[in-house]
């Protein structure tokens, strides 16, 4: 079956330290990935995705992610976090053409300020 | 445009009482989901509908039912509510053919005693 891993669960960073939350998935095929956020009483949101083309997709608030199919990856990056980016984020897959997407278990970030 | 709602927000039944978790969407979209969110286990989806008309299972179907009532409104029914289904629902809509962006409503926080 499609799975999704996250690697952290819960991650602590002060401001202005940079991120990395590590995503894999176990499917094969051709997949569309996407990264969602969901800031404390807030809405899941779309912060990025994947679908083709470049491996290296830019998103929204200075996040970005790279897609590396031969380690099934789509790790979430940014170079400086702020205070305001605590949130918990989960990675999600979706075979290509198709209708269920999985999620991961979430990763809660905290930024200290 | 109000994008996805859900009533009610909260809910707290007995075990055995039924009910129903109702979603609309203001977008205009084709497909609908509804996932359930648990501590450590990511989203998990419920059951969706690809478009109006057609209803499918997800990875959780067990003890659900839904209704695509029209292109708007998609509703998840608990027919005999069991404490594992103490849960925070989502619903979600997304445009198309499913590969695009799932857009959230902002959730029910149901208890079952």
């Amino acid at each position: 079956a499609q799975s999704v891993s996250q690697h952290n669960h819960h991650v602590i960073l002060s401001e202005a330290a940079s991120l990395e939350l590590g995503c894999n998935y176990s499917y094969g095929g051709t997949v569309n990935l996407f990264w969602y956020v969901q800031y404390p009483g807030q809405h899941l949101q779309l912060l990025l995705k994947y679908f083709s083309g470049d491996p290296l997709v830019k998103g929204i608030k200075g996040f970005e992610a790279e897609f590396i199919k031969s380690k099934f990856s789509f790790n979430l990056r940014k170079p400086s976090v702020q205070w305001s980016d605590t949130a918990e984020y989960f990675c999600a897959v979706r075979r290509g053409g198709g209708f269920k997407t999985i999620f991961g278990a979430g990763t809660r970030l905290f930024v200290k300020a | 445009n109000a994008g996805v709602t859900q009533t009610p927000k909260f809910q707290v039944l007995k075990t055995g009482q039924s009910m129903t978790l109702q979603c609309a969407q203001d977008m205009n979209h084709n497909s609908m989901y509804w996932y359930r969110q648990d501590p450590g286990m990511g989203l998990r989806l419920i059951y969706y509908s690809a478009s109006e008309g057609t209803t499918d299972k997800g990875e959780v179907p067990n003890g659900y039912n839904v209704s695509r009532l029209n292109k708007r409104e998609f509703s998840l029914r608990l027919e005999s509510a069991a404490p594992s289904q103490t849960s925070v629902y989502f619903c979600a809509s997304s445009e198309l053919d499913g590969t695009d962006t799932q857009y959230f409503g902002p959730g029910t926080r149901l208890t079952v005693l």
